[in-house]
């Protein structure tokens, strides 16, 4: 069975501080897809990004940076110089390579960045 | 914005009643999920349409049901509501080729908000 697992329920940082969001996975599957999606209040969920289990590779994208290590069953996500606009909950996901695009969420970070 | 609309935002029904939840999927789209979201919690997985075709399903009882139009459109129908179904219900399009295969990223909407009393 597929899991995802984010240890930390809250966060709260000043602006501008950098943070680090953890993500941590269990499939039995060779090859999947995990994700991460941002949630703010108005309750959407915003796509970040979606990275194929072949690909280590870290991502930056701005202010964001995702560090996979397959080794450790990780997918953290990284933000720096934070910012106000940041707060919101923070999903990690999984889902399988074949079939039905099922994604199996994380129970998700809330985090605060207060000016 | 997602293009992914989703009716009504809010509805507040009874225990025992039934619910009709609408989701007008992104432009192109052929795909869609329905996940339903406690408070505090990670969304969880119900079911897919693609094609108009059930394609996969999570842990749920057969009380919740869907359909999915030729636009592509889709309905999740919930009966017999209990008071545990009270969530964000989240439904997300995206888009599958014709081997089936997509992972893609998913399109959300904004959610329905169902209060059962």
């Amino acid at each position: 069975a597929q899991k995802v697992t984010q240890a930390q329920t809250e966060i709260s940082v000043v602006e501008k501080e950098d943070v680090t969001l953890d993500c941590v996975y269990e499939t039995r599957d060779t090859t999947y897809y995990l994700f991460w999606y941002k949630q703010p209040p108005s309750g959407e969920l915003v796509f970040l990004i979606r990275r194929n289990s072949f690909d280590e590779q870290n991502e930056i994208s701005g202010r964001y940076s995702w560090n996979f290590q397959k080794s450790t069953s990780s997918f953290n996500f990284t933000i720096t110089a934070s910012q106000v606009v940041d707060s919101a909950v923070y999903f990690c996901a999984l889902s399988e390579a074949w079939g039905a695009q099922k994604l199996v969420f994380g129970q998700g970070t809330r985090l605060t960045i207060n000016p | 914005e997602t293009g992914v609309t989703q009716s009504p935002t809010h509805l507040i029904k009874t225990r025992g009643q039934q619910v009709t939840l609408r989701c007008s999927s992104q432009s192109g789209h052929n795909t869609v999920s329905w996940y339903q979201q406690a408070l505090g919690q990670g969304p969880q997985f119900i079911f897919q349409y693609y094609r108009e075709e059930e394609n996969g399903r999570g842990n749920f009882p057969p009380r919740f049901s869907g359909l999915q139009f030729p636009n592509y459109s889709s309905e999740l129908n919930v009966n017999a509501l209990e008071l545990d179904d009270s969530a964000l219900y989240l439904c997300a399009s995206s888009p599958t080729d014709l081997t089936g295969v997509g992972n893609t990223e998913a399109f959300f909407g904004q959610g329905t908000r169902l209060t059962v009393v």
